[in-house]
């Protein structure tokens, strides 16, 4: 099973700041990695997918790099509705997909 | 616009058994891959199954193999899950969830129904 690890826990940023998370994965998951955002009672919303391209109505202000094993979802400029939880999930060892564990945005 | 809405969760008893449905629309349902996903209570998200579109290929995480059956209904646009020999460790929010390919993120989810094991 592919682990993936995100960093940190919670990261505490003012609105109008920058955040930076952070995931990697036990092995190379090539570009296959997604990035979802969830809010309490809320279904998850995909917002990146292949490391890098943003899914329909994701504005610009979220950004996605990485490949192989170290990847970064970057949200310059926070605003209100930025502030949930973050998961990585890499398909790359389809079916066997795996989530990290998350990062709570919060607001500091 | 895509829907994916799901049903028939709630509270049994450990060892007793549950069937998720989830109904899909806005897509062509058979030509989709189907998982089912799940989140317990404070904790992260969990692949639980999948399904190939047109239901010849399943697939389960080991926590559930052997508990739990995914299958879908194409004529209904419907996605089960049937649960059996429920264990506390099951109860979270179980979602279905929509993928281009196996190779793809799952790019529509459902609200979720809750599913609560306890005695």
């Amino acid at each position: 099973e592919i682990v993936m690890t995100q960093s940190p826990a919670t990261l505490s940023v003012s609105p109008g700041e920058r955040a930076t998370l952070s995931c990697r994965a036990s092995q190379s998951v090539s570009s296959n990695l997604a990035w979802y955002q969830k809010k309490p009672g809320q279904a998850p919303r995909l917002l990146i997918y292949g490391a890098s391209t943003r899914a329909t109505g994701i504005p610009a202000r979220l950004s996605g790099s990485g490949s192989g094993t170290e990847f970064t979802l970057t949200i310059s400029s926070l605003q209100s509705e930025d502030f949930a939880v973050y998961y990585c999930q890499q398909y790359n060892d389809w079916p066997n997909y795996t989530f990290g564990q998350g990062t709570k945005l919060e607001i500091k | 616009e895509v829907q994916l809405l799901e049903s028939g969760g709630g509270l049994v008893q450990p060892g007793g058994s549950l069937r998720l449905s989830c109904a899909a629309s806005g897509f062509t349902f058979s030509s989709y891959v189907m998982s089912w996903v799940r989140q317990a209570p404070g904790k992260g998200l969990e692949w639980v199954s999948a399904i190939s579109g047109g239901g010849g290929s399943t697939f389960y995480a080991d926590s559930v193999k052997g508990r739990f059956t995914i299958s879908r209904d194409n004529s209904k646009n419907t996605l089960l899950l049937q649960m059996n020999s429920l264990r506390v460790e099951d109860t979270a929010v179980y979602y279905c969830a929509k993928a281009g390919s196996w190779l793809t993120p799952f790019d529509y989810w459902g609200q979720g129904t809750l599913v609560t094991v306890s005695s």
